[in-house]
């Protein structure tokens, strides 16, 4: 099992461009959720999903949309990226019960 | 709203000097408290989870223990291959009953292991 894959990497946009951020899981697990994660800020949940199909809001989903048209995918839009989403995203999944899994996460630079 | 602190915001030890972090917590409706470990550069990774005070969890070095107000990972002769961002997050019943799994983390402590 390859766990939770997030692609790509790395990325530098220019304000005003837009880009999706993609993420994979092979566990079958139900939930998954995007976090971003700054310095002195800890994990902050953007947006999350608790079935194919079905997506809402987290704590900070201002400038981001996602979709989940797929249970083992989870899409995170950037529509006109800022330089304030300079950040590293993290997406994680987790099944009906137990603790969530992460990815290694996506670098993200908006000049 | 659910809130977690951590403390110290840093950690520097000597291989085997022992010692404790702190994650305070507020939730209404403990659902269950998480401790991730996250090395520079990848995702966290997870270690324990407790469901109610009084609970205790182990695994190798590392030991957690958890109360109605707070959490601590005592860390017993730490090697340097323990240095890593240690974050504290919880889960609460949310409204109506269920928060589908959302945590809420901690800003994380930076332990640092010197040989």
């Amino acid at each position: 099992n390859a766990g939770v894959t997030q692609t790509p990497k790395f990325r530098v946009l220019k304000t005003g461009q837009s880009m999706t951020l993609l993420c994979a899981q092979d566990m079958n697990h139900e939930y998954m959720y995007w976090y971003r994660q700054d310095p002195g800020m800890g994990l902050r949940l953007i947006h999350y999903s608790v079935g194919e199909g079905t997506t809402a809001k987290g704590e900070v989903p201002d400038g981001y949309n996602v979709s989940r048209l797929k249970k083992q995918n989870f899409l995170l839009g950037l529509e006109s990226a800022a330089p304030s989403q300079t950040s590293v995203y993290f997406c994680a999944s987790r099944p009906m019960r137990g603790e969530q899994y992460f990815g290694p996460g996506t670098r993200l630079t908006v000049t | 709203e659910d809130q977690v602190t951590q403390s110290p915001e840093a950690l520097r030890l000597q291989e085997g000097e022992s010692s404790s972090l702190n994650c305070s917590y507020t939730v209404s409706g403990l659902r269950g408290l998480f401790w991730y470990r996250q090395d520079p550069g990848k995702g966290p990774e997870f270690l324990f989870t407790l469901y109610s005070a009084g609970e205790e969890k182990e695994k190798e070095r590392l030991k957690a223990t958890l109360t109605k107000k707070e959490s601590f990972l005592h860390i017993t002769a730490p090697k340097p291959e323990d240095s890593a961002t240690y974050l504290c997050a919880v889960r609460s019943a949310g409204a109506g009953g269920t928060s589908y799994g959302k945590l809420t983390f901690g800003q994380g402590t930076i332990l640092t292991v010197h040989p």
